[in-house]
């Protein structure tokens, strides 16, 4: 599982308020990333990092920030969370290697935005 | 969007015929990973297969890459009831540090 954790697992909350979920990993891998798993969209990519406070945009970032202020953790926030943002949230690390880049998934938080 | 695409979306078998997905992308890729997703649960890594090579096994796992076409597939030989579940390839593209996953195959194992 390369030592992918994520907390919380579930969590409900209301529309407008500020939520913040975690992920860490104990193999100091440089390469962080955030996913959102929705039926039919399969997994996208809300943001990643390449290493402590460097982060950059994926396909869906709108509404969601992030940060990285040490190698093992990345934090996945949404500032004022929508109802759209209901979902499974994924976090992934990628290991280093060129062609033999793989990435690994944590188990994943569910979301839900009353 | 550089999102791959699985075909079929959905697939149902008996237990010990063979199952085949395909994947298609559109970029060129430096690899291609295949993916199990059970119900509920995260994705668990199956195999890897980089541009250069066209073939690849993992015990009932075989996967091929097309890089020409575009395609990939997987095919699972004598499934079993606990292949049950969704299927996804993601691209490692050649520019850029970013996965790209399809939108997966469900797998259905009838015992």
């Amino acid at each position: 599982d390369a030592g992918i954790t994520q907390s919380p697992r579930h969590k409900v909350t209301e529309t407008g308020t500020p939520v913040t979920l975690r992920c860490h990993q104990t193999e100091n891998h440089r390469y962080m990333y955030w996913y959102r798993q929705d039926p039919g969209h399969g997994l996208r990519l809300i943001h990643y990092s390449y290493g402590v406070k460097d982060t950059d945009k994926g396909e869906v970032s709108d509404g969601y920030s992030v940060s990285r202020s040490k190698t093992e953790d990345f934090l996945l926030t949404l500032e004022s969370a929508t109802s759209s943002q209901t979902s499974v949230y994924f976090c992934a690390i990628r290991t280093s290697g060129g062609l033999f880049n793989e990435q690994f998934f944590g188990p994943g938080t569910r979301l839900t935005v009353l | 969007s550089q999102q791959g695409e699985e075909d079929p979306q959905a697939l149902s078998i008996q237990e010990g015929e063979n199952a085949t997905m395909n994947c298609s992308y559109k970029t060129s890729i430096n690899n291609l990973q295949w993916y199990r997703q059970n119900s509920g649960r995260g994705l668990v890594h199956l195999i890897l297969i980089r541009s250069n090579e066209r073939e690849k096994h993992s015990g009932r796992l075989r996967v091929t890459l097309d890089t020409s076409k575009k395609s990939s597939s997987l095919l699972i030989t004598a499934s079993r009831a606990a292949d049950t579940a969704s299927y996804f390839c993601a691209t490692y593209p050649v520019t850029g540090n970013q996965f790209y996953f399809g939108t997966g195959t469900s797998l259905t194992v009838i015992p």
